[in-house]
């Protein structure tokens, strides 16, 4: 069973500049979160979505970031425009369903902001 | 506001012996705890989990208890190989299947 992938595995940008990062959840999880890891912490949800729905946003700073899942399979995070705090891992993590314990992750986005 | 604290950052153990992971969170909501192992340049992975209505699950040599009344739980891992180094992460899950991480507790386990 393939995992979740995600692209690309690092990227470096400067301030105001926008990015995005791109997800490929595992086939048949209706349930798809990314997360954002700074240096040193765990990792906090920034968005959930159930199929192309989105369920749960409320951590996402949406002056600068914006996340789609058309059709309910892959999805991708937009920032624009980016800020040195922005700079963190960006990990895509997908689940069966969302009474599920478990959620698979993938390898993340590195993203540095110079 | 950190719901999930893990105020170990590292720890280091000689192969072949146990090793005791901690977390304490703060929210009582939390229906599941779980436990993610993390090595360098890959995503987390599931380890083992426990619901909040029990006190101890175990999986070959990882064991997670569950303390409701102090709000505390922790991984043993017995016994500890040099392949079990690496980053354990605590989480909680809230009814919307949201996970609350801690900041981690890197563990060395020494050959």
């Amino acid at each position: 069973e393939a995992g979740v992938a995600q692209s690309p595995r690092y990227k470096i940008i400067e301030k105001r500049q926008s990015v995005a990062f791109w997800c490929n959840p595992i086939s048949g999880h209706a349930t798809l979160y990314w997360y954002q890891q700074i240096l040193g912490q765990g990792p906090k949800l920034l968005i959930q979505f159930q199929n192309n729905g989105v369920v749960d946003d409320s951590q996402l700073p949406k002056d600068r970031f914006s996340a789609e899942r058309l059709k309910g399979v892959d999805s991708t995070l937009k920032i624009q425009p980016a800020k040195l705090e922005d700079s963190a891992v960006y990990l895509c993590a997908s689940s069966l369903r969302r009474s599920e314990v478990e959620a698979f992750f993938g390898q993340g986005t590195r993203l540095t902001v110079v | 506001d950190q719901q999930v604290k893990q105020n170990s950052p590292s720890l280091s153990v000689q192969e072949g012996r146990i090793s005791i992971l901690n977390c304490d969170y703060t929210n009582s909501m939390f229906d599941y705890f779980l436990w993610y192992k993390k090595y360098p340049a890959e995503g987390p992975t599931f380890l083992i989990s426990i619901s909040s209505i029990k006190d101890k699950n175990e999986d070959g040599r990882f064991t997670v208890f569950l303390n409701k009344s102090a709000k505390h739980l922790s991984l043993h891992i017995v016994p500890s190989q040099p392949g079990d180094s690496a980053v354990y992460f605590c989480a909680a899950k809230t009814g919307a299947n949201n996970l609350f991480f801690g900041t981690g507790t890197r563990l060395t386990v020494i050959p």
